[in-house]
């Protein structure tokens, strides 16, 4: 059965300083995994997406990492901004079919002033 | 392009009543997508279009659940007779079918059952 989990499943932190989000998937075959990112309220907006042979993307203060060989992603948040308070859903795409899209629970994130 | 859109943003409604939910997606967007979130299960995938036609609607719980997609800008989904269970945030997300099938969310119809 395909999997995600996320860890941990929430996280406090100081504004400025830097943290990690864990994904570890069984998702086969691999396609590519997902990042969102979703504010309270709202709905979940990609971070970003990465592909079996990409190891490291980044977008702002945002990189992810991807080992495809242990199946595990990281996020790594730099310098926190409140702004980055939400949570952090880890979604991983099953090749072959349209959809095919295993969600993880998410890591809601609170950075404090 | 304006996004997902999805209407209502609340709905509050009493156990046995009918709920329609409602969606357009990102135009030129080839599948559309119904979710269902909540805190215990996070984001379950209920339903998906491929250009209006219904593909998979395993995750449909029960016969309540029926979605319509008339059109290729408009879909619905509806809940009837509703139950405090159903309480939930729906979400309708909408994808090109090229490269990686990025998702695009709208912001969620948070449906309260009383």
């Amino acid at each position: 059965k395909n999997q995600v989990e996320q860890s941990p499943q929430s996280l406090i932190i100081l504004e400025g300083k830097n943290c990690t989000l864990q994904c570890n998937y069984t998702v086969s075959p691999f396609s590519n995994l997902r990042w969102y990112k979703q504010d309270t309220g709202r709905g979940p907006v990609s971070l970003t997406i990465m592909t079996f042979s990409e190891n490291t993307k980044s977008n702002g203060r945002y990189t992810a990492t991807l080992d495809a060989d242990t199946k595990q992603s990281s996020l790594h948040i730099t310098a926190s901004q409140l702004s980055d308070s939400a949570s952090y859903i880890c979604v991983v795409r099953a090749g072959g079919g349209a959809d095919g899209l295993t969600f993880g629970k998410g890591t809601h994130l609170i950075i404090q002033p | 392009d304006a996004g997902v859109i999805q209407s209502p943003r609340h709905e509050v409604t009493e156990m046995g009543q009918e709920v329609t939910l409602r969606c357009k997606p990102i135009s030129g967007h080839d599948y559309l997508f119904w979710y269902r979130q909540t805190m215990m299960r996070g984001l379950e995938l209920l339903i998906y279009f491929n250009n209006n036609v219904p593909i998979d609607d395993s995750g449909m719980p029960e016969d309540r659940f029926s979605a319509k997609m008339p059109n290729a800008s408009f879909s619905t989904l509806k809940i009837q007779p509703s139950e405090p269970r159903d309480s939930a945030v729906y979400f309708c997300a909408s994808s090109p079918i090229q490269g990686p099938r990025e998702l695009f969310f709208g912001e969620g119809s948070r449906l309260t059952v009383l």
